[in-house]
C-alpha cells in the first residue's frame, strides 16, 4: 500500500464549485504540505502544517484553505474554483529523522471549466 | 528574492553520461535535493547534499559547492527509463523547500 495517498486522482469541475482534495499518510510524519504544479513552473507551496492545529500559508495560498483533522490527514479546499486553479496538485509529507526529505502522494489532476 | 535555475530541457543518448546543473540563490541553506519526476507522476527522492563534495549512489551522483551556489546531478549509463524531469530544490533558512522548474531529460536510442 502507498504511504501517501490522495483522493480523487482526477476531477473535472465547473467555475464556482467547492472542491475538496484529501491526503492521507501512513508514514507517521508530523509535517504535511500541499503544492500545485503547472507546466514550465516549479512546485509552488500552497499551505503546510507541522502538526495537528498548525496551519501556515505558503507562497500561493489565496483562493485555498486547508484543514489538518488528524496527524495523518491534510485536506485542501477550493471554496469557489476558478479556471486558473486548473493544475496538478501534490500532497507531501516529511518527519523528523528524514532529513527533511519530502515524500509525495500520486497527485490530483484538477480541471476547472 | 529566492531563485533556482536549471536548464529547461536536455537531450542525451542511451548509454551515455549527462550532467544536469543547478544554481541557486536562497535566503539561507540547509541542504539541496534532487528529485526525479516522470510525466504525470509524483516526484521521487534521488539525493540530498548538505556538505560540499560528491555523493555517489549507483548510476547517479550529485555534487555540491556551497560557496558557488551550485550543484549538479550526474547520470551514467543512461537508460530509456531515465527519461524524466529532474527537479532541484533547496532547503532555505526557514526549512522550506524552494523548487526549480525542473529539467526535462530526453533519452534517444
Amino acid at each position: 500500500d502507498a504511504d501517501v495517498t490522495q483522493t480523487p486522482r482526477n476531477r473535472i469541475t465547473k467555475t464556482g464549485k467547492r472542491i475538496m482534495l484529501e491526503c492521507s499518510q501512513t508514514k507517521g510524519h508530523d509535517r504535511m504540505y500541499w503544492y500545485r504544479q503547472d507546466p514550465g513552473l516549479g512546485l509552488r507551496l500552497i499551505y503546510y502544517s507541522f502538526d495537528v492545529k498548525d496551519i501556515n500559508k505558503g507562497e500561493i495560498s489565496d483562493g485555498y484553505s486547508v484543514s489538518r483533522q488528524a496527524q495523518a490527514k491534510f485536506s485542501l479546499s477550493l471554496e469557489s474554483a476558478i479556471p486558473n486553479q486548473t493544475a496538478l496538485y501534490f500532497c507531501a509529507t516529511t518527519g523528523t529523522g528524514d532529513a527533511d526529505t519530502q515524500y509525495f502522494g500520486p497527485g490530483t489532476r484538477l480541471t476547472v471549466l | 528574492g529566492q531563485n533556482i535555475d536549471q536548464p529547461t530541457e536536455m537531450t542525451a543518448t542511451e548509454g551515455a553520461i549527462v550532467q544536469i546543473n543547478c544554481t541557486y540563490q536562497t535566503s539561507g541553506f540547509n541542504g539541496l535535493f534532487w528529485y526525479q519526476q516522470h510525466a504525470g507522476e509524483a516526484p521521487t527522492f534521488l539525493s540530498y547534499n548538505v556538505l560540499d563534495g560528491l555523493e555517489e549512489k549507483g548510476r547517479f551522483s550529485s555534487f555540491l559547492s556551497r560557496s558557488k551556489g551550485y550543484s549538479y546531478l550526474l547520470l551514467k549509463e543512461l537508460q530509456m527509463k531515465d527519461s524524466a524531469s529532474y527537479l532541484c530544490a533547496v532547503l532555505d533558512s526557514n526549512y522550506q523547500l524552494i523548487w526549480g522548474a525542473g529539467t526535462k531529460l530526453i533519452i534517444k536510442p
